[in-house]
């Protein structure tokens, strides 16, 4: 089965910092998708990924795929309060509808 | 829009007892599913559907029983919950194959506690 490595696991960073959060599958990707979870509440969709090389933005976050690493990246610019939340990439691996999720990677942002 | 409605929202068990929880959505959602959120185990998919009628098994379906006799409704059913089964279990839907848009719509989670 496909599994996804997020890393870090956790990141505090000052407001208006810049900060990457990366997603590494154990397989071959097809799609990569990044979903945000306030705490208590369920994901959001944030973006898809298909191609090697794609980069797509969300208004201050963007994020980029690396077919050949078998990874994607998300960066935020300029980090604010709003941004805080659980960070998961999910992939769809050997059937399309089972979409796998990372563990998630626990964004605090400071004022 | 009401989107993906889950029920309850809180809900305390005894082992060895049975309960449904609920999600239904309005968007006429081809594909739902169940996930459960641990800590440290992230989200852990249950069992899906395709559409009425047609269900499967996830990553993690054994105690968990499912089926879909209308597009609108999944329920999920614990038959004799055990301590386990504490979790959070969110409900997703999407219009059809995930690979097409990847974006699953997802309820606002139950939060199960099995004594």
């Amino acid at each position: 089965s496909q599994e996804l490595e997020q890393s870090p696991q956790s990141l505090i960073v000052q407001e208006g910092k810049n900060l990457t959060i990366n997603c590494t599958s154990s397989k071959t990707l097809y799609g990569l998708y990044w979903y945000k979870q306030k705490y208590g509440e369920g994901l959001i969709f944030l973006m898809m990924l298909q191609k090697g090389g794609e980069e797509k933005s969300h208004e201050k976050i963007t994020a980029k795929l690396d077919e050949k690493k078998q990874q994607s990246s998300l960066h935020i610019t300029a980090s604010q309060p709003s941004h805080a939340g659980i960070y998961l990439c999910g992939a769809v691996g050997g059937s399309n509808y089972k979409l796998t999720f990372g563990k998630g990677t626990l964004l605090t942002v400071n004022p | 829009n009401a989107g993906v409605t889950q029920t309850p929202k809180f809900q305390v068990l005894k082992t060895g007892q049975s309960m449904t929880l609920q999600c239904a959505q309005d968007m006429n959602h081809e594909y739902m599913s169940w996930y459960r959120q641990d800590p440290g185990m992230g989200l852990r998919l249950i069992h899906y559907s395709v559409g009425a009628g047609i269900t499967d098994q996830g990553e993690v379906p054994n105690g968990y029983n499912v089926s879909r006799s209308t597009t609108e409704d999944f329920p999920l059913r614990l038959l004799s919950a055990a301590p386990s089964q504490t979790s959070v279990y969110f409900c997703a839907s999407s219009y059809r194959q995930i690979t097409n848009t990847g974006e699953l719509f997802f309820g606002e989670g139950s939060r199960l506690t099995v004594l």
